[in-house]
């Protein structure tokens, strides 16, 4: 149980077009997702906070209208990179909570950006 | 979240035991101490969590010190599969439940 997809797992796009990736809980209805960022040997930067139906928080100097977050049902959450340019390029991962006990988040498989 | 502190690296030989440290000097009495790992490209996976007791599931053993400001993760019999980066995570329930990772220890398994 507790499973999380991502959509699609890797991804090529060109310098200013827009980029959805789709995150998914399998198993379980996660009112609250997750989305971080990890560029190569560095640790996971946590970006945004989604909980359905309302709008996400976004940590500091995360720029909300680049990365666009809906989360539309408590079992898909989205996030689309809008004008995509090469330093967006990263692995992208997402995470769910089940609301229960002691709220462990459940990880996707994450995505590859590349931006060319 | 209270800050938590990692050796970079450890390296362990296969079949035996790998114990993996982390300070959490500043936790609070109502922060769970979380691990997770993570092998290369893929998404962190939940190993264990505890809040003072010492854990054991069937991946690993959790052990918590009695003023709870560090915690060792034991992985018992260690494989090859489990190279990878342990993250060490403190987090109160109360808190929008946000994981603020720290830089982990990347664990080599030696042959």
């Amino acid at each position: 149980g507790a499973v999380v997809s991502q959509h699609p797992s890797w991804v090529i796009c060109k310098s200013g077009t827009s980029v959805k990736i789709e995150c998914r809980s399998l198993d379980f209805q996660a009112t609250t997702m997750f989305w971080y960022r990890q560029f190569p040997k560095q640790s996971l930067m946590l970006m945004a906070t989604s909980n359905e139906g309302s709008k996400a928080t976004y940590e500091q100097g995360v720029e909300k209208d680049k990365f666009l977050i809906n989360h539309a049902s408590l079992t898909l959450s989205t996030l689309t990179v809008t004008s995509a340019h090469p330093e967006d390029s990263s692995f992208y991962i997402c995470s769910a909570t089940i609301v229960s006990g002691s709220y462990e988040q459940y990880f996707g498989p994450g995505t590859r950006l590349t931006v060319t | 979240d209270a800050k938590t502190t990692q050796p970079p690296s450890m390296d362990c030989a296969e079949g035996r035991a790998a114990n993996l440290p982390c300070n959490h000097s500043t936790i609070s009495g109502n922060e769970y101490v979380y691990w997770y790992r993570q092998i290369h490209s893929q998404g962190p996976q939940y190993i264990i969590h505890g809040l003072k007791n010492n854990e054991t599931n069937e991946m690993a053993s959790l052990i918590i010190t009695e003023d709870r400001k560090s915690s060792t993760l034991i992985l018992p019999h260690a494989t090859l599969r489990d190279t990878a980066v342990y993250y060490c995570i403190v987090r109160a329930l109360n808190t929008g439940n946000q994981f603020y990772f720290g830089t982990g220890t990347s664990l080599t398994v030696i042959p």
